[in-house]
């Protein structure tokens, strides 16, 4: 079975400071890694994911990842958050050749960005 | 092209009542699941169809929950009765292929159900 965690379950910063939002898994199985983020009154939506090659995967607004296979992390970044930035975040993930595709997600992160 | 939808978007009801949640995938999507997060927990699993046939039942919490995709469009997922303990808010997510597992999942905006 897979488990994962995200140590922060809010996370409030300042307009243009930089971020990360932590999240690391357990699995004895390889895994595919994902971060959905949740705006308010909106479905999850994908935000970027892992799944072979290049540790690390960017987001069309400015998000990025890394995945660090000997620590068993996918932590989130942002150089210089915006108001808009303000959601929740869920890391999730999936078994490698899972014939299911269903997502593990940690318990979430409420990134709040302040003025 | 219209995203995932779910009706209702908040329910309240007695506990021992029955509700019914439904969700609209993505048009000709065959993957259709069911998550629930409870209390501001994790999103957990409950369900998996393909097309019309369940492929993975295993987080269905017990036999109170019903979940039905008849024809493989739309799917509901019946709670009878309901228990206190089932509130929190019901998500379903649309995949088109299962591509050994780098198919993006899209989600529904959800239903928040709370049960008095």
């Amino acid at each position: 079975a897979q488990s994962v965690t995200q140590l922060d379950s809010q996370v409030p910063v300042f307009e243009e400071a930089p971020v990360e939002l932590r999240c690391n898994y357990s699995s004895s199985v390889s895994v595919y890694l994902f971060w959905y983020v949740q705006y308010p009154n909106q479905g999850l939506q994908l935000l970027l994911k892992y799944l072979s090659g290049s540790t690390l995967v960017k987001s069309i607004n400015g998000f990025e990842a890394e995945f660090n296979k000997s620590q068993t992390s996918f932590h989130l970044r942002k150089p210089s958050v915006h108001i808009s930035d303000t959601a929740e975040y869920f890391c999730a993930v999936t078994k490698v050749n899972n014939a299911g595709n269903m997502l593990t997600f940690g318990g979430g992160t409420r990134l709040m960005v302040k003025p | 092209e219209a995203g995932v939808t779910q009706f209702p978007s908040h329910s309240v009801i007695e506990k021992g009542q029955t509700v019914t949640l439904r969700c609209d995938p993505i048009s000709g999507h065959d993957n259709l699941y069911w998550y629930r997060r409870v209390m501001g927990k994790e999103i957990k699993f409950l369900l998996h169809f393909v097309k019309e046939s369940k492929q993975d039942e295993s987080g269905m919490p017990n036999n109170r929950f019903l979940a039905e995709r008849t024809g493989g469009t739309y799917s509901t997922l019946k709670v009878q009765p309901a228990e206190l303990e089932d509130s929190g808010v019901y998500f379903c997510a649309s995949s088109h292929s299962l591509a050994a597992g780098t198919d993006t999942q899209y989600f529904g905006p959800g239903t928040r159900l709370t049960v008095l």
